[in-house]
């Protein structure tokens, strides 16, 4: 079966420190990986995808970056972060099925900016 | 625009009963609808999934329902349990293979005792 982790679970950060959070994906090859941001009382926000090595999409202009060193690792980073970078960070994969497409998501990072 | 509309924001019931969120739509075109279950703190998982050609779907005691000609879907809760406190999430899909999912803002619940 297929499992998604993310690290860390939370995170605290001072503004216009560095990040990087981690998703990586197991049971699955070549999957479409996606990086989405939740933020309190709101819609979860499409920030990144991927479809494959070094392929990255940006949904939204930011100062947020993704990289895909590998087919089964999604890294979400920032050189300088923003009190507005906090939220609630999911990692997601998609497969195809008969009935279409389902996104299953990470247990999430919870970043918080100070 | 693409856009998906959930109610009401918040729901308090008592344990035991049964409840029915509401999800209005105006995504086009419309590949499927899913409803997500978020706990506090964790990502979404997902509940039911429905294409245009099907009105319900059922996974224990959570049952969707969706009227492609209105637009609308709906998931009912029965019998209710302390563990279905969470945000309820409906989710459309725009066209097979498209990358942009329109998420709602979910629907709070909150089962008491």
């Amino acid at each position: 079966s297929q499992t998604i982790h993310q690290w860390p679970a939370t995170l605290v950060q001072p503004v216009g420190s560095p990040l990087s959070l981690e998703c990586t994906v197991e049971g699955t090859s070549n999957p479409n990986l996606y990086w989405y941001r939740q933020a309190a009382g709101r819609g979860l926000q499409l920030l990144f995808y991927s479809v494959g090595i070094g392929q990255i999409s940006s949904e939204v202009p930011q100062n947020l970056s993704a990289s895909r060193p590998q087919d089964r690792q999604f890294i979400l980073s920032s050189k300088k972060l923003l009190l507005s970078d906090s939220g609630f960070y999911l990692c997601a994969w998609r497969e195809f099925g008969l009935v279409g497409e389902t996104q299953y998501f990470g247990p999430g990072t919870r970043l918080l900016v100070l | 625009k693409n856009q998906v509309e959930q109610s009401p924001q918040s729901l308090i019931i008592l344990e035991g009963k049964n409840c029915t969120l509401q999800c209005n739509y105006t995504v086009s075109p419309f590949s499927n609808l899913r409803w997500y279950k978020q706990d506090t703190g964790r990502g979404p998982v997902s509940l039911t999934i429905m294409t245009f050609s099907e009105n319900t779907k059922s996974n224990g005691r959570y049952t969707a329902t969706l009227d492609a000609d209105t637009k609308q879907s709906s998931l009912h809760i029965t019998a209710s349990q302390l563990s279905d406190s969470a945000s309820y999430i409906c989710v459309v899909s725009a066209g097979f293979g498209n990358e942009k999912l329109t998420f709602g803002t979910g629907t709070r619940l909150t089962i008491i005792p």
